[in-house]
Parts: structure tokens; sequence; C-alpha cells
């Protein structure tokens, strides 16, 4: 499996944005690029996936460099309640979407 | 929608006694995961099904674990006898029909403590 790089932890106060790396530089063309977040004492839960232009929703874009070897996720506005473990992860399409949780990045928001 | 269920929430045993642990999937789902969560070791990938058959359980520890699936809203992970290094938090999780890129759902996980 394509492996992914990100920062151990990172820090932002409320209210302003928050950009969280990841590398993945050997990253394949069928390879998508997924975010999961995982808050205190809650199950992983969803934020973003895409393959090559940048995305959209209401919790977060992505921004996808144009080789693909690394993205971000951006948190236009960090509130409380975005502190919580970021998870960076890449699926192909041979291993059935299977999710290869790295240890992610701590995200701390200060009031 | 209730989400992916998990029972119980906790479970305390003791070391070489029987644990079930139970998943009921989003109704429409057709994959199935279950991961399992340390500090040592992070989330890692147990088990995986689709339509209820599975797939890969190459991250399944050793034969004190077992998974099954007998319908599209159950599945169970059992642990006999169980020992207290497999303590941790462990989570289900589903997904739908279409891409297997599509999100996984997961569920608020169980939390087994093997004294």
């Amino acid at each position: 499996d394509a492996k992914t790089t990100q920062p151990n932890s990172m820090e932002s106060n409320e209210e302003e944005p928050v950009h969280l790396p990841c590398n993945h530089s050997t990253i394949s063309g069928t390879d998508y690029i997924h975010w999961y977040r995982q808050l205190p004492s809650q199950g992983p839960e969803y934020v973003i996936h895409g393959l090559t232009s940048n995305v959209n929703n209401r919790m977060a874009s992505l921004a996808i460099a144009e080789d693909r070897k690394s993205s971000t996720l951006i948190l236009h506005r960090a509130t409380l309640r975005d502190a919580a473990v970021y998870y960076c992860m890449l699926t192909g399409g041979t291993s059935y979407g299977k999710l290869t949780f790295g240890q992610g990045t701590i995200l701390t928001v200060h009031p | 929608d209730a989400g992916v269920i998990q029972s119980p929430r906790h479970e305390v045993t003791e070391m070489g006694q029987e644990v079930t642990l139970r998943c009921k999937p989003i109704s429409g789902h057709n994959s199935l995961f279950w991961y399992r969560q340390t500090m040592m070791r992070g989330l890692e990938l147990l088990i995986y099904f689709n339509n209820n058959v599975p797939i890969d359980d190459s991250g399944m520890p050793e034969d004190r674990f077992s998974a099954k699936m007998p319908n599209a809203s159950f599945s169970t992970l059992k642990i006999q006898p169980s020992e207290p290094r497999d303590s941790a938090v462990y989570f289900c999780a589903s997904r739908g029909t279409g891409s297997t890129n599509e999100k996984l759902f997961f569920g608020s996980g169980t939390q087994l403590s093997v004294l």
C-alpha cells in the first residue's frame, strides 16, 4: 500500500483557517486521497476525498497538488469541535477501498 | 438512520473467557470492516466482508479471533480464549454499494478490557 506522511501535531486558534498537510510521494494513478478524523472517544468519521481535482464540502476543502504527491486538508474556520486526530489515507483500485490508518495529525484548537 | 450500531459499548472479562462483539451495519450497505485500536498500534484493519463474504482476513491476529457475517444486517467478532493483550477498542464500519472509494461509516466502538 502507498504510504502517507503527516506531521504528528498541529495547533490552531479558534475561527482561524487550518491547513493540514499530507505527503504521498508514491501515490499511484488509481489511488484516491481520503481524509478522516477521530474526535476523542469516538469512531473515525469521514471528512473528504478526491482523486485529482480540488474538492469542497460542508466540512472542509481538499487541495491536491498537480503532481498528486501531496495534498492539504483545509478547515476554513476552526472551532473547538474540530480538535481531533486527522488521518490522510490512500485507497487503490486493487485494494477494495481498504483504509490503512497511520498515526495521523493531532489538531489542537485554542479558544 | 441509526448509523452503525455496535454492542456492547464496554466489555470487561477475565483472561480465558470467550468474548463476542456485535455489529449492525447501516441498512443497504454491503461492505463491512472490523478495526482494532490500541495506543501502541493505532487503528488496524482486522477483516473485511463484501456481500457477507470475508474477502480479506489478513489482519486477524491469530486463530483465537474469528468473524462471521450470517446476513447483511449482522456481524460478530469473537475472541476465544481472550488474553489481556486483546484489550482495545474494536470498531465496526460499513460502506454502501457504490464505488469502493465511497466513505466508510464507523460505529462508536466496543471498549474491551481483558483482565
